[in-house]
């Protein structure tokens, strides 16, 4: 069965440095990752989508994240981190392109904090 | 345009009730699921319809869980017999079509007293 592990639970930075958020997955084929944000008593919203091609993908909001195949990872990064930026993050894998008959399987998220 | 509407977007009710939660899709978009947001499990996919196909129910979390989709558009997750381990919050989304990526709407907290 599919998996994904998010191992930071929580992650603090300072508001103008850069952000590295993990996420490692496990899929028996070639998986569909994905990469969503919440903010409190908000749905999740869309940063970004790996299904083909070139390897680094660039989302919304300044955020882009790159598929390792050799290592099973889709980590997510930002250059420099705004206030605005403090919310929860979720990585997901589909068993297919966009979710299909199984939905999306999450990870359990990784909080981010922004110090000033 | 509009996103993917859900209601309500709180609900509290006593142990044993029925509820039921409403989602209206995105329009144009043919897939609708549905998850389950709680502290112990983090998101969990319970169901998943393909236009007015038959859903998968085997996400489902017990048998007093049930989806409905009518018309292809609209959908309404109910739960018979609330029980305490219910509570959470219930999230939608929906995509053009099954393989694109999903729109979710800001769900509805779900609290049993």
């Amino acid at each position: 069965a599919q998996s994904v592990t998010q191992p930071d639970i929580h992650i603090t930075v300072s508001e103008g440095a850069s952000l590295e958020l993990r996420c490692n997955y496990s899929y028996g084929a070639t998986p569909y990752l994905f990469w969503y944000v919440q903010s409190p008593g908000q749905g999740l919203q869309l940063l970004l989508k790996y299904f083909s091609g070139d390897t680094l993908v660039q989302g919304i909001k300044g955020f882009e994240a790159e598929f390792k195949r050799s290592q099973s990872s889709f980590n997510l990064r930002k250059p420099s981190v705004h206030w605005s930026d403090a919310a929860e993050y979720f990585c997901a894998v589909g068993p297919d392109s966009g979710g299909g008959a199984d939905g999306l399987t999450f990870g359990k998220g990784t909080h981010l904090i922004i110090q000033p | 345009g509009a996103g993917v509407s859900q209601s309500p977007s709180n609900k509290v009710t006593e142990k044993g009730k029925d509820v039921e939660l409403r989602c209206d899709p995105i329009s144009g978009h043919t897939a609708l699921y549905w998850y389950r947001q709680s502290l112990g499990q983090g998101l969990e996919f319970l169901i998943y319809f393909q236009g007015n196909s038959a859903p998968d129910k085997s996400g489902l979390p017990s048998d007093r869980f049930s989806a409905e989709r009518t018309g292809g558009s609209v959908s309404t997750l109910t739960i018979q017999r609330t029980q305490q381990e219910d509570s959470a919050v219930y999230l939608c989304a929906s995509s053009f079509q099954g393989d694109q990526p999903q729109h979710f709407g800001d769900g509805t907290r779900l609290s049993i007293l």
